[in-house]
């Protein structure tokens, strides 16, 4: 069974405008955690954002947020302010686990999001 | 600045050809990781380090092996490549088990031919 699952592989978005991204997910384990990752053409994944399991609150960093809905099992990421620099692959991964063993993501497919003018 | 970097970004190898990718930090992390991404995948963790205690996932074929010298260095190995093993191969590091971000570097494009 799919562990993280991306239903949306593109999205488009104005610029200006804000963008969700669904993640869901599949686990038994009461701790793990979430992320998404940003991929552009380049190809290095670059971190945007994480969330814990047992955290409270949903994550935020600058104009990326996490709408965590843990009885739902998604994490969707949401973008404010669309920026052209936006335009990339995204991917949403879970950790299991905690601390028996490095830090091993599992990967969605990805959501190709295009901002456009 | 503090970084991972991979070497070199595009590499061909012939069919069978043995070859290297490299990967360095500068981060001083203990936990060194080599992911496959194949076109319009996700990525796919081969194998991790956890300082010299090396870690392989159970469905990663034997033909990749890694070998991590020291902290800065990892390198996978690809022993025999084929043309299934075209894809971008991505290194990421962590600075401990219990650390939730990894960071990783630009990845090696590696074509087979």
């Amino acid at each position: 069974a799919q562990k993280i699952t991306q239903t949306q592989p593109g999205m488009f978005v104005q610029e200006k405008e804000a963008v969700t991204l669904d993640c869901t997910y599949d686990t038994s384990d009461p701790s793990y955690g979430l992320f998404w990752y940003k991929q552009p053409s380049s190809g290095e994944m670059i971190f945007l954002i994480y969330q814990g399991s047992y955290d409270q609150q949903n994550a935020t960093e600058g104009r990326y947020s996490l709408n965590f809905q843990k009885a739902r099992k998604s994490a969707n990421l949401v973008i404010s302010a669309s920026q052209l620099g936006d335009s990339a692959m995204y991917f949403c991964a879970m950790r299991e686990g905690w601390g028996g063993t490095a830090s091993k993501l599992t990967f969605g497919t990805g959501t190709r999001l295009q901002v456009t003018l | 600045d503090a970084m991972v970097i991979q070497n070199p970004r595009y590499q061909v190898t012939q069919f069978g050809k043995p070859v290297t990718l490299s990967c360095s930090q500068t981060l001083n992390h203990n936990v060194m990781y080599w992911y496959q991404q194949k076109s319009s995948q996700a990525p796919k963790l081969l194998f991790h380090y956890y300082d010299k205690d090396f870690n392989n996932e159970a469905d990663t074929p034997d033909n990749f092996q890694s070998r991590r010298p020291n902290t800065s260095f990892c390198f996978l190995d690809i022993r025999s490549p084929g043309l299934g093993d075209a894809a971008m191969y991505l290194c990421a590091t962590s600075r401990d088990k219990r650390e939730h971000e990894q960071y990783f570097g630009p990845g090696t494009r590696l074509t087979v031919t």
